[in-house]
């Protein structure tokens, strides 16, 4: 099993849809996730971190269920500029263990 | 606040021959990071830098791998000879330390013929 496994994509919503993308890690000692964001031949830059709690910023909202060992993404109101790849990132073990990343899952959103 | 740059952008090389990519992280970044980056895949981390000590190379392949970061803030990466398979974006990150955001370069291109 992969360390960190995402839907395999890619998604394509038109403008205004809801989207949910999914993950799972392997690892239970896993601390800290991420969702990065990765525009087309660019670098990956962070979109959120994730909270046991779960968290949301603006049309954004990310979940994580440590038992199931898994973490989601939603997507509300979608726009153009979201389009892009979502990376599901969690750490390797520990505090300060490194950083994994998921395959990421395209999304694309169209008028 | 800049960025953290790398050089070059692009390179295109034949297979057999040296290349080496530079990264300047963001200033006071203790932390530096060179992945690698294959098409359609998520970041894989080759090296972890804290300061000018490398505290993971598990994943660098070391007969044809190397890095240094000789001062602490700038680093460089090295591969000879250059495989075919080794065609890829090499993106460098930093952080203030191992618990921040970490904070990716633009990337290099490398394209092994």
């Amino acid at each position: 099993r992969k360390e960190v496994e995402q839907d395999p994509g890619p998604f394509n919503v038109p403008e205004g849809a809801t989207v949910a993308f999914n993950c799972t890690y392997s690892n239970s000692a896993s601390q800290s996730f991420f969702w990065y964001r990765q525009d087309c031949r660019k670098e990956p830059k962070l979109l959120m971190s994730v909270y046991s709690s779960g968290n949301e910023d603006g049309r954004f909202t990310a979940q994580l269920n440590r038992a199931s060992q898994y973490i989601s993404l939603l997507i509300r109101d979608s726009k153009l500029s979201d389009s892009a790849t979502y990376l599901c990132v969690v750490n390797s073990g520990g505090s300060q263990g490194n950083l994994i990343f998921g395959k990421g899952t395209k999304l694309s959103v169209k008028p | 606040e800049a960025g953290v740059v790398q050089s070059p952008r692009y390179k295109i090389i034949e297979k057999k021959q040296p290349v080496a990519f530079w990264c300047n992280p963001i200033s006071g970044h203790n932390t530096l990071y060179w992945y690698r980056q294959n098409l359609g895949q998520g970041p894989e981390l080759l090296i972890r830098y804290e300061n000018e000590e490398a505290v993971d190379d598990s994943q660098l392949p070391k007969d044809r791998f190397s890095a240094e970061r000789l001062k602490g803030v700038d680093s460089t990466l090295k591969i000879q000879p250059a495989e075919l398979g080794d065609s890829a974006v090499y993106l460098c990150a930093s952080n203030r330390d191992s618990y921040n955001e970490q904070f990716f370069g633009p990337g290099t291109r490398l394209t092994v013929l």
